[in-house]
């Protein structure tokens, strides 16, 4: 399966500290995505992190990619209330179907103000 | 922008009802899916469509059919309800990067 496997399911912070989540993946991949949901809404993508690259930046975001050790984390700089969701990772297969994503069960994050 | 719109948002149907999910997008994507996301159990694939007259079987494709009417349009019936088969229900499109509708949620009483 290439299912991502997010860690911790559940994460409770206090607004201003950092958020780490990881995620774990069993098979070769081509990049390696991170989506936000908000409660009672669709997903929405972060990041994409393609196999060649070690480490990325998007605003408070960074993410990094080790595949040797067929990990991710995405780390969320000064979380904001608002950044109370659930995370979840998507590994990117190589051949087929390249948006075919297993998604995982997610790291639900509370920021408390 | 419109991107993803399903419809319907709610449902409400008695074991052995059909009904279908109609999704569109506007976003000239080729490829096309339907997930559903249960409590504790993440998103999982019911369906995806590569292209404008394909379609594949994801994980849990028993108990759906899809239809893949043009590009822009994705449907999921389901033919003959069961109880096991509330959820909520996302379409998406995108290759790589994915784009998500809000959401069908459906209840089988």
């Amino acid at each position: 399966s290439q299912q991502g496997e997010e860690d911790p399911q559940a994460l409770s912070i206090q607004e201003g500290e950092n958020a780490t989540m990881n995620c774990s993946y069993k098979t070769s991949i081509n990049n390696l995505q991170w989506y936000r949901q908000n409660s009672g809404r669709g997903l929405v993508h972060l990041i994409l992190i393609r196999s060649n690259e070690r480490e990325k930046h998007s605003g408070r975001l960074r993410v990094t990619l080790d595949t040797s050790k067929k990990s991710s984390s995405l780390l969320i700089t000064a979380s904001r209330a608002a950044d109370t969701a659930s995370y979840f990772c998507a590994p990117g297969r190589y051949g087929g179907s390249q948006g075919n994503l297993i998604f995982g069960k997610g790291t639900k994050l509370s920021v408390k103000p | 922008n419109a991107g993803v719109t399903q419809t319907p948002k709610f449902q409400v149907l008695k074991t052995g009802q059909s009904m279908t999910l109609q999704c569109a997008q506007d976003m000239n994507h080729n490829s096309m899916y339907w997930y559903r996301q249960d409590p504790g159990m993440g998103l999982r694939l019911i369906y995806y469509s590569a292209s404008e007259g394909t379609t594949d079987k994801g994980e849990v494709p028993n108990g759906y059919n899809v239809s893949r009417l043009n590009k822009r349009e994705f449907s999921l019936r389901l033919e003959s309800a069961a109880p096991s088969q509330t959820s909520v229900y996302f379409c998406a499109s995108g290759s790589g990067e994915l784009f998500f509708g809000e959401g069908s949620r459906l209840t089988v009483l």
